[in-house]
C-alpha cells in the first residue's frame, strides 16, 4: 500500500510571497500524482496532474515538480483566494496525503 | 459544463444502510468513470471507489466489504451504498468525475451524512 505524507501540516505565509508545498510517497509512483486544492466549506478542485500540468483554468502562479517520491507544489505570489487547504494524491489507490493548511502570516 | 449533484438522507441509523445518488449534468457519462469520495468532519480526504460508465467497479480495499457503487446512464446518475454504518462513517460525501480512473476533475458540492441515533 502506497503511503502520501505532505510536509508541513501548517504553512504560514504573507500575501504575495511563495508558499512549496511538499508531498512524499512511500515508493516510487513515477508522475502518477495530482494536486487538489480545497477552500474550508467548498468540494476539493483538481489544480495539478502528472504532478507538473495545471489543470484547465488554473493560474500559472500555481505549478507542480516531482516525480518518483518526492513531489513539490508552488504557489509563485499567494493571493487572497489561495489561503486554502492543499492535499496530494496519487492514482493507483487513490491515497491521498493529509493536507496542508496555507494560512495567512 | 459538467454539473454534480449528491442527494440522499443526512441522518442515517448505526447499523443501517447509507444511500447516496449523483445526478450528473451538463456532459455525457459515457467514457468517464464516476466516484465517491468522503471527509469526515475536520479531517481529509478519503476514496470510498468508483464506477465506470458500462458498469465496472473499483473499490477502497478498506470499506469493499461494505460497499456497493452502480451506474444508471439512462438517468444520468450513478448511487453509492454503504451497509452497516457506524458513527466511523459520519461525513462529507462528494461525488466526482474520474479521469482515467485516476484523478477527479469534476467534483458535487457534497453532502453531509451524519449517523446517530
Amino acid at each position: 500500500e502506497i503511503v502520501m505524507t505532505q510536509s508541513p501540516a501548517t504553512l504560514s505565509v504573507s500575501p504575495g510571497e511563495r508558499a512549496t508545498l511538499s508531498c512524499r510517497a512511500s515508493q516510487s509512483i513515477s508522475n502518477n500524482l495530482a494536486w487538489y486544492q480545497q477552500i474550508p466549506g467548498q468540494a476539493p478542485r483538481l489544480l495539478i496532474y502528472g504532478a507538473s500540468t495545471r489543470a484547465t483554468g488554473i493560474p500559472a502562479r500555481f505549478s507542480g515538480s516531482g516525480s518518483g517520491t518526492e513531489f513539490t507544489l508552488t504557489i509563485s505570489s499567494l493571493q487572497s483566494e489561495d489561503f486554502a487547504i492543499y492535499y496530494c494524491q496519487q492514482y493507483s489507490n487513490w491515497a491521498f496525503g493529509q493536507g496542508t493548511k496555507v494560512e495567512i502570516k | 459544463q459538467v454539473q454534480l449533484q449528491e442527494s440522499g438522507p443526512g441522518l442515517v441509523k448505526p447499523s443501517e444502510t447509507l444511500s447516496l445518488t449523483c445526478s450528473v449534468s451538463g456532459g455525457s457519462m459515457s467514457t468517464y468513470y464516476w466516484s465517491w469520495i468522503r471527509q469526515p468532519p475536520g479531517k481529509g480526504l478519503e476514496w470510498i471507489g468508483y464506477v465506470y460508465y458500462s458498469g465496472s467497479t473499483n473499490y477502497n480495499p478498506s470499506l469493499k466489504s461494505r460497499v456497493t457503487i452502480s451506474v444508471d446512464t439512462a438517468k444520468n446518475q450513478f448511487s453509492l451504498k454503504l451497509t452497516s454504518v457506524t458513527a466511523a462513517d459520519t461525513a462529507v460525501y462528494y461525488c466526482a468525475r474520474v479521469l482515467g480512473a485516476a484523478l477527479a476533475d469534476y467534483w458535487g458540492q457534497g453532502t453531509l451524512v451524519t449517523v446517530s441515533s
